[in-house]
């Protein structure tokens, strides 16, 4: 039961490198997500994605692009790394939109820029 | 808008403790409550939810009752165990057209032997 998968796990970037995460999910789920979440806060929503090819801005979307180009796959790409891109990185996905419906997490990416 | 209040932690007890972690909401209609789980280096999981007022949601010997009436879905164990050091989630679901979870700031409980 792999359910939602995301990679890599582990990243250092340089400020002004680009990098793409990567977040896969085995249970047919319509809806993705991508989250980050800092210290002392929740989590902040990114982007998402309510089905394949269809993507939206979440709360804070800037200097993060998203694709969903196959509907088990959602990847979020960060052009030009900032410092203030340090975070944890995860990505979830649910069955429809629901409200009651469960949102599965994958394990999270930590990410650092320097 | 929605929004959703944790208590601040670091909550510390000893083993067998009586848990509560408060958490109130501010949201129009009924939205669906949550709580999730986060273990140190790990993704967040589903403890346990409630989709309607006064519903009780409970997992794992944890419980939380839906209140309307003080907007509130606050997470109790009463006997915690070395394993529940957790950072624990409060979130929100509204029910008009809403994708997302709002989220509380999270409250790091640690259980002391």
């Amino acid at each position: 039961n792999a359910g939602v998968t995301q990679t890599p796990k582990f990243r250092v970037l340089k400020t002004g490198q680009s990098m793409t995460l990567l977040c896969a999910q085995d249970m047919n789920h319509e809806y993705m997500y991508w989250y980050r979440q800092d210290p002392g806060m929740g989590l902040r929503l990114i982007h998402y994605s309510v089905g394949e090819g269809t993507t939206a801005k979440g709360e804070v979307p800037d200097g993060y692009n998203v694709s969903r180009l196959k509907k088990q796959n959602f990847l979020l790409g960060l052009e030009s790394a900032a410092p203030s891109q340090t975070s944890v990185y995860f990505c979830a996905s649910s069955f429809d939109r629901a409200s009651g419906n469960t949102i599965y997490f994958g394990e999270g990416s930590w990410l650092t820029v320097v | 808008g929605n929004s959703v209040t944790q208590m601040e932690g670091p909550v510390t007890l000893s083993e067998e403790a009586f848990l509560t972690i408060n958490c109130t909401y501010t949201a129009t209609g009924y939205p669906s409550l949550f709580w999730y789980v986060q273990y140190p280096g790990e993704g967040l999981q589903l403890l346990l939810k409630a989709t309607k007022a006064d519903d009780k949601g409970s997992n794992k010997g944890f419980e939380a009752t839906y209140r309307k009436e003080t907007t509130s879905f606050h997470l109790e164990k009463g006997s915690v165990q070395v394993s529940d050091s957790a950072v624990y989630f409060c979130a929100l679901r509204g029910m008009y057209s809403n994708y997302q979870l709002i989220w509380g700031a999270g409250t790091k409980l640690i259980i002391k032997p």
